[in-house]
């Protein structure tokens, strides 16, 4: 089956500590993206990455990292200077990015929960 | 630039009845649109999408959604809303054409309950 997997689903961390979120696909996308749902806000951009060892902030970058050594994989690290890092996060992943209006495909998600 | 607004927060339909959620964009640039659906605690599935075809697009589950660049809407229907439909719906807009088009603008959601 080609797909996105994420995990774990559900993840619990104290405050204050590093917390990585896995993100592989075998669609052979180039694209992958990171995104964070709270409720009634919508999706929001954290990182992205259009090449292996090549990636972008988005519009909340600030308190994560991520590194992308393969084309397969995204992994996400929320820092212990995220803020809230309580949310929904989910990865997604395109094909090449400069072709018109593509769509993202998008994975289960992982539920972060930091006391 | 480009934004969106979907216009209901919440919607509430009896079963068998049809579906409008609504969804105002505005855009930059000829835009791509793109309607998701997202049941609790899972990931997003795409159910339609315009890239400036036909502007009445046909999508799965029969749902559907007409492209109106004079009214920039581009709300989503259904004749027959089915229990199954429950769910949170997101209209994205994104540029259609050129560089930096990876960016994805998501709507706030609009929560779909469906009554017996």
């Amino acid at each position: 089956d080609g797909g996105i997997t994420q995990s774990p689903k559900y993840l619990f961390r104290k405050e204050g500590q590093n917390v990585t979120l896995s993100c592989e696909q075998n669609l052979n996308h180039d694209a992958m993206y990171w995104y964070r749902q709270d409720p009634g806000q919508g999706l929001r951009l954290i990182y992205y990455s259009q090449i292996v060892n090549d990636f972008q902030k988005g519009d909340i970058a600030e308190g994560y990292s991520v590194s992308r050594e393969k084309k397969e994989s995204f992994p996400l690290t929320v820092t212990s200077a995220q803020k809230n890092p309580t949310a929904f996060y989910l990865c997604a992943s395109s094909p090449l990015v400069g072709l018109a209006g593509r769509e993202q495909y998008f994975g289960p998600g992982t539920r972060l929960t930091v006391t | 630039a480009q934004s969106v607004t979907q216009l209901d927060s919440h919607v509430s339909v009896s079963e068998g009845t049809p579906v409008l959620l609504r969804c105002n964009y505005s855009s930059s640039y000829s835009p791509s649109l793109f309607w998701y659906v997202q049941h609790p605690n899972k990931g997003l599935q795409l159910l339609l999408k315009y890239t400036s075809a036909a502007t009445l697009v046909k999508g799965i589950n029969g749902f559907e959604a007409e492209f109106k660049k004079s009214e920039t809407s581009f709300h989503l229907t259904k004749p027959s809303a089915h229990m199954s439909d429950a769910a949170e719906y997101f209209c994205v807009v994104t540029k259609n054409s050129g560089g930096s088009n990876y960016k994805l603008t998501f709507g706030k959601g609009t929560l779909l309950t469906v009554n017996p």
